[in-house]
């Protein structure tokens, strides 16, 4: 299987922070990476797919960037409601479509 | 939708098994994964299977113990899980893969569904 390996594991930063989240792959996954985003009690939510293109309804303050082996996730300006943790997941070697480790974001 | 049930607290050693039921949308079309997220730790895929039943993939962490199945005529996923121990102790989720911009995803998820193993 392709690991994934986020970093980092957690971070602390302030509303209007601008937040960069690092995903790694094992081996090159072309742009077939994509991201969730999990709040406490409930399921992922896709936000980012196909590395760089936005799930409809997710805010533009969302981006994704990368291609090969390394992809950021970022928020350009972090609001109270973005407070959560993130995954990468890859889907270049399915199945499975296994996640990194997560990256908790937390409130500074 | 996607509604899991059959979650409770089992000792070591028992079986459960758990369902996702699957509405508003052609479930026999679809992958289904089952995913689960131990206390306070990531998401771990569990196992899947494709939309007709015939191909599944296990975690190395549940192989031999899971069990994954469908019945699409009841639009309904099952996991069946023997031989549990404390590391299986988690919410369980079931998810839609689906293709999107050429690339794979899980894009509905149910709400989860929790394993409790304890004497």
């Amino acid at each position: 299987d392709i690991q994934m390996t986020q970093s980092p594991s957690s971070l602390s930063a302030s509303v209007g922070d601008r937040v960069t989240i690092t995903c790694r792959a094992s081996q090159s996954i072309s742009t077939y990476l994509n991201w969730y985003q999990q709040k406490p009690g409930k399921a992922p939510k896709l936000l980012i797919y196909a590395a760089s293109r936005v799930q409809s309804g997710v805010p533009s303050r969302f981006s994704g960037r990368g291609s090969g082996t390394d992809f950021t996730l970022t928020i350009s300006s972090l609001q109270p409601e973005d407070f959560a943790t993130y995954y990468c997941q890859q889907s270049y070697s399915t199945p499975p479509l296994n996640f990194g480790g997560g990256t908790k974001v937390q409130i500074k | 939708q996607l509604v899991e049930s059959g979650g409770g607290v089992v000792q070591p050693g028992k079986s459960l098994r758990l369902s996702c039921a699957a509405s508003g949308f052609t479930f026999s079309d679809y992958s289904m994964y089952w995913v689960r997220q131990a206390p306070g730790k990531g998401l771990e895929w569990v196992a899947v299977i494709s939309y007709d039943g015939d191909n599944k993939i296990y975690a190395d962490s549940v192989k031999g113990r899971f069990t994954i199945s469908r019945d699409n005529s009841k639009n309904t996923l099952y996991l069946q899980m023997n031989a549990l121990g404390g590391e299986d102790t988690a919410v369980y989720y079931c998810a839609r893969e689906i293709p999107r911009g050429g690339v794979d995803i899980l894009d509905v998820w149910g709400q989860g569904t929790t394993v409790t193993v304890s004497s």
